[in-house]
């Protein structure tokens, strides 16, 4: 079975940093591309990042470019985001999300399997 | 970017009841085309990719259709637990990006 736990979100002050780490299994983790999508607080879903399989090729919205960073440890079937100089609209429910291939720029498939997500909220 | 356009924000139906979904983009994203449904207080979950192609596990009542700018999902006859909102997702140009939703909501 397929699972994707998020963790690492809290409450965090504007201009601050955090780390949110996802955990994979039930699947061969380094042959799949990785996305981060969030969802603000009873507002629609916003792509944030993706990342392919083997970590090479990324990509950031432009919201969030220069402040947030995706990676992955395949070794340890973990994805991250490192998310600094965070904004009160960065505020929202961050899900991991794993593709249907292992190409985060491919044109074809759709986002198979999220994890239920971690809450992050940006206040002074 | 590509923007997605969803119709209408809300459909009241009856279980039974045939409900079309229509998402639009503002230019031709072939097929590259997902739905997915959200239940209030979880994920996502993935219905249809490339725009025709069901994902795994998704009963045959869920159909979609369409290419290029012109979209719909439709549900043949609504289940008491497809009461939901239905977002559209294109992957044909950077950055992705996702339509506003329809919620399907019980007349």
């Amino acid at each position: 079975e397929v699972q994707l736990v998020e963790s690492g979100g809290g409450l965090v002050q504007p201009g601050g940093s955090l780390r949110l780490s996802c955990s994979a299994s039930g699947f061969s983790f380094n042959n799949y591309a990785m996305h981060w999508v969030r969802q603000a607080p009873g507002r629609g879903l916003e792509y944030v990042s993706s990342l392919s399989s083997n970590g090479f090729s990324t990509y950031h919205a432009d919201s969030v470019k220069g402040r947030f960073t995706i990676s992955r440890d395949n070794s340890k079937n973990t994805l991250f985001l490192q998310m600094s100089s965070l904004r009160v609209e960065d505020t929202a429910v961050y899900y991991c999300v794993k593709d249907m291939g292992p190409y985060s720029s491919s044109s074809r498939g759709g986002f198979d399997y999220w994890g239920q997500g971690t809450l992050v909220t940006v206040s002074s | 970017e590509i923007v997605l356009t969803q119709s209408p924000a809300t459909l009241s139906l009856s279980p039974g009841e045939r409900a079309t979904l229509s998402c639009r983009a503002s230019q031709s994203v072939s097929n590259s085309l997902a739905w997915y449904q959200q239940m209030p207080g979880q994920a996502p979950r993935l219905l249809i990719y490339d725009a025709s192609n069901r994902a795994t596990g998704i009963p045959a009542r869920f159909s979609g259709s369409g290419s290029g700018t012109d979209f719909s999902l439709t549900i043949s006859s609504l289940e008491p637990e497809d009461f939901a909102v239905y977002y559209c997702q294109q992957r044909s140009n950077w950055p992705l990006t996702f339509g506003g939703g329809t919620k399907v909501e019980i007349k």
